[in-house]
């Protein structure tokens, strides 16, 4: 089975601090993405990476980094976190980019920023 | 416009009942679709995949109309197990294969 860990289940931060949320996959996939999941708009798609050290903006990139150094870690920054940015954070991974490949999601962040 | 639209219901129904929902999608370039289920604070998790041909999986069944560009999922003899959120996802073909989901459809099942 296809596991994804994320680092943290819950997170409560203060505005303007940097925050780094983790993303582990265990199945040597090639693609990950970070989605936020918002009541009432679905999830929207932060970023992706399709192999280590190349990413692509998705739909809602503004206030957010990332990073893929390793193949197996796909880390997402909020360089200074903001009251918009409290949500819900999935990350999830894909063995590759073929078009039935199936994404596998880790169980999620709830970030709060105050 | 968004490019995958679904019902947010909520469907509010009684157990055994058969339930079915669509999902349409605006772009043509649009080459695979999958319907993920989520539960309520959880993940989304894969429910099924969507063929052409249409594909069935016990008491779900998907249907994909290329034509009218919408897919569909019918649920068969419901039951309360089956309340959650079923996601529409859509993978467009570009550079990569970018999935593109629904903002979902809330399902209750009752007693």
């Amino acid at each position: 089975d296809v596991k994804v860990t994320q680092s943290s289940r819950y997170l409560v931060k203060r505005t303007g601090e940097k925050v780094f949320l983790e993303c582990v996959q265990d199945m040597d996939h090639e693609n990950m993405f970070w989605y936020r999941q918002d009541p009432g708009l679905g999830l929207r798609l932060i970023y992706f990476s399709y192999d280590v050290k190349m990413k692509e903006k998705g739909d809602i990139p503004e206030g957010y980094s990332v990073s893929r150094e390793k193949k197996e870690r796909f880390s997402l920054i909020l360089e200074s976190a903001s009251t918009n940015q409290t949500s819900m954070y999935l990350c999830a991974s894909r063995a590759g980019d073929s078009s039935t490949d199936t994404q596998y999601f880790g169980p999620g962040t709830r970030l709060t920023v105050l | 416009r968004k490019e995958v639209e679904q019902d947010p219901g909520p469907f509010n129904v009684p157990e055994g009942a058969t339930v079915a929902f669509n999902c349409t999608y605006s772009n043509s370039a649009s080459q695979s679709f999958f319907w993920y289920r989520q539960d309520c604070r959880k993940e989304p998790k894969l429910l099924m995949s969507v063929y052409s041909s249409g594909n069935e999986d016990g008491r779900f069944t998907a249907q994909l109309n290329r034509a009218s560009q919408y897919i569909s999922l019918l649920i068969r003899d419901s039951k309360l197990s089956d309340s959650a959120t079923y996601l529409c996802v859509v993978n467009i073909a570009g550079g990569s294969y970018i999935p593109t989901f629904g903002r979902g459809t809330s399902l209750i099942v009752h007693p």
